[in-house]
């Protein structure tokens, strides 16, 4: 069975740190990786995807994560957070096995501050 | 181009009574999705479709049917509302099943059961 974790139900960083929001998953097969985002009272954003390319994945808002295989890790990160970044994200895990669920994580606030 | 639409955004509903949320996507979409996210549980998956006339059962179905009888439309039926069903419902379309594809949302609809 697959399965997602996302380590930190709150985050807190100073404007102009770096954002840095932990995702760990488990498949049995290569799976594809979501990270979406949702500001208050909206609905959920795309920020980026992995499907088996390029293991640095590049989204939007300059934000990126890295798939690393090794540590069943797939981490959200940005140098330097605005104050626009306050938000809701998930990280979601799919295809991973026969079953072909999506399985989305529980949710990471992150809290920007002056 | 209106992408995923829902109606209502807000509904409150007596113990009991039964009700439809609406969904809609113009993006000719083979595949839809209902979820419900409540805090601290990311998003459950309900119901999906892979297309006109398929329905399947996801995650949390017990309390609510679906039906697909086009491509555009996927509506959401509460048979007789209890207070578990309190939640925000979530619509959400892809352009077809395979696991690789992104999810568009819908804006959502806050639904709070007395």
């Amino acid at each position: 069975a697959q399965s997602v974790t996302q380590l930190d139900s709150h985050v807190s960083v100073s404007e102009g740190t770096p954002v840095l929001l932990r995702c760990n998953y488990s498949s049995s097969y290569s799976p594809s990786l979501f990270w979406y985002v949702q500001h208050p009272n909206k609905g959920l954003q795309l920020l980026l995807k992995y499907t088996s390319a390029a293991t640095l994945v590049k989204g939007i808002n300059g934000f990126e994560a890295e798939f690393k295989k090794s540590e069943t890790s797939f981490h959200l990160t940005k140098p330097s957070a605005h104050m626009s970044d306050a938000a809701e994200y998930f990280c979601v895990v799919s295809g991973g096995n026969r079953d072909d669920k999506i399985i989305f994580g529980k949710g990471t606030r992150l809290h920007i501050l002056p | 181009n209106a992408g995923v639409t829902q109606t209502p955004k807000f509904q409150v509903l007596k113990t009991g009574q039964s009700m439809t949320l609406q969904c809609a996507q113009d993006m000719n979409h083979e595949y839809m999705s209902w979820y419900r996210q409540d805090p601290g549980m990311g998003l459950r998956l309900i119901h999906y479709s892979v297309g006109a006339g398929i329905t399947d059962q996801g995650e949390v179905p017990n309390g609510y049917n679906v039906s697909r009888s086009t491509t555009e439309d996927f509506p959401l039926r509460l048979l007789s509302a209890a207070p578990s069903q309190t939640s925000v419902y979530f619509c959400a379309s892809s352009p077809r099943r395979g696991l690789t594809y992104e999810q568009y949302f819908g804006p959502g609809t806050r639904l709070t059961v007395t």
